[in-house]
């Protein structure tokens, strides 16, 4: 079956831009997850979404990160007023369930941002 | 301190040689723990888990045991071969952590025929 997808692959954007990633995770997972992963480093957790909960956004590195997501379907998470800072690849994940069990959390294959 | 350390690398290998990439982390409770690949133009994906101490978690001739007396979960094979060339990550989910995953830093792996 469909796996997560995510769009665009890649994105250059200039500094002080907005950009809008979207992600739409496997049909019937009703937990959705986004991460950063910057050159040379591990995976750094953003924001969760679990069903109709409030989402988790301890993640999230500044207020100009923010993410939506309606009801069990697609997630975009937008970058206001980009800096250099923000070049990553952005990888959305989901999952069954949010719950303390150990559902695996599939991954898309990411959108490269860079930002110049 | 980071909560999940590994090996630094990149680790270099010849064919059928024995693999260990370290993972060791920091939690209170006890998290699950779990090794990913990210493949050459591919996405991340979960290679092997464990769910409490003592448990083996195995994959593809990769294998990682739970040992809470050391607070590691050291990915091992036995042969290697030039299609395990990738990414791996080690990372934690549960105890004072919750749901997120938390990765490693993660090791590149180059077999060499």
């Amino acid at each position: 079956g469909a796996g997560v997808s995510q769009s665009p692959s890649n994105k250059v954007t200039e500094k002080g831009k907005d950009v809008e990633l979207r992600c739409d995770p496997i049909s019937g997972h009703t937990a959705l997850y986004w991460y950063r992963q910057r050159l040379g480093q591990g995976l750094e957790f953003l924001i969760y979404f679990q069903g109709n909960s409030a989402p988790d956004k301890s993640g999230l590195p500044s207020d100009r990160f923010s993410a939506e997501r309606t009801g069990e379907s697609v997630s975009t998470l937008t970058i206001q007023r980009t800096q250099q800072e923000d070049s990553a690849v952005y990888l959305c994940a989901s999952s069954l369930d949010m719950g303390q069990g150990s559902y695996e959390q599939y991954f898309g294959p990411g959108t490269r941002l860079t930002v110049t | 301190g980071n909560s999940v350390t590994q090996m630094e690398g990149p680790v270099t290998l010849s064919e059928e040689a024995f693999l260990t990439i370290n993972c060791t982390y920091t939690a209170t409770g006890y998290p699950s723990l779990f090794w990913y690949v990210q493949y050459p133009g591919e996405g991340l994906q979960l290679l092997l888990k464990a769910t409490k101490a003592d448990d083996k978690g195995s994959n593809k001739g990769f294998e990682a045991t739970y040992r809470k007396e050391t607070t590691s979960f050291h990915l091992e094979k036995g042969s290697v071969q030039v299609s395990d060339s990738a990414v791996y990550f080690c990372a934690l989910k549960g105890g004072e952590y919750g749901n997120k995953l938390v990765f490693g830093a993660g090791t590149i792996l180059r077999v060499k025929s």
